[in-house]
């Protein structure tokens, strides 16, 4: 039973470059988490995605990043013209149903490095 | 949104239980104790949640104050792979977005 994947590992961009980050949720999961963390912090929520729809971009930069779930194909996070400070190890979780106190299953983070 | 308090770091010896403190004086009454740790270079891990009742896993157990104004995660045999940031969360009746803070990062030694 495949986890939560991403890719690229490990994606390294200069400054003003598009950076994509992609996410396959858990077989059967419909809910899609994005965070991010930046060096030495804690994670921090972006946004929170259904099937087609995004229920709650509330950490989210407005500018620059984009989210997306497609009904068929993972979940893309972009990022337009990259800076240094975008540098950080973004994470995609997935939960099967929205309730509380369901589980988030984490992918193993997409590094991000702005030269 | 209701805080959790807990240290920052701690040390434990191998095999011997480790003992997490966290306090949310200010936990509303729908709000589930979440925690999740993360281990070196990879992401987070669910480990355990209550609400109200003591709750045991393969993990680990929680063991909640009867005013829930503070929870204790304990893992009962500590091995090296359980180094790592643990994190102690609430979350709401109303969302699912996971609120990460500082978390108390535990060192087991051999």
């Amino acid at each position: 039973n495949a986890g939560v994947m991403q890719n690229p590992r490990h994606l390294v961009r200069r400054r003003g470059q598009e950076a994509r980050l992609r996410c396959s949720p858990v077989k059967g999961h419909s809910h899609v988490y994005w965070y991010r963390q930046l060096p030495e912090e804690g994670l921090k929520f972006m946004v929170y995605l259904q099937k087609e729809n995004i229920i709650d971009e509330s950490g989210m930069p407005k500018e620059r990043f984009s989210a997306e779930f497609p009904k068929e194909g993972p979940s893309i996070l972009r990022i337009q013209q990259v800076v240094r400070g975008d540098s950080a190890a973004y994470f995609c979780a997935s939960s099967p149903r929205s309730i509380t106190g369901e589980t988030q299953y984490f992918g193993p983070g997409t590094r991000l490095l702005v030269l | 949104d209701a805080k959790t308090t807990q240290p920052n770091s701690m040390e434990s010896n191998e095999e011997e239980p480790v003992h997490l403190p966290c306090n949310h004086s200010t936990i509303s009454g729908t709000d589930y104790i979440h925690w999740y740790r993360q281990l070196p270079s990879q992401g987070p891990e669910y480990v355990i949640h209550g609400l109200t009742s003591n709750v045991n896993n393969r993990m680990a157990s929680l063991a909640i104050a009867e005013d829930r104004k503070s929870s204790t995660l304990i893992l009962h045999r500590a091995t090296l792979r359980d180094a790592a940031v643990y994190y102690c969360i609430l979350l709401k009746a109303a969302g699912n977005k996971l609120t990460f803070g500082g978390g108390t990062r535990v060192l087991v030694k051999p």
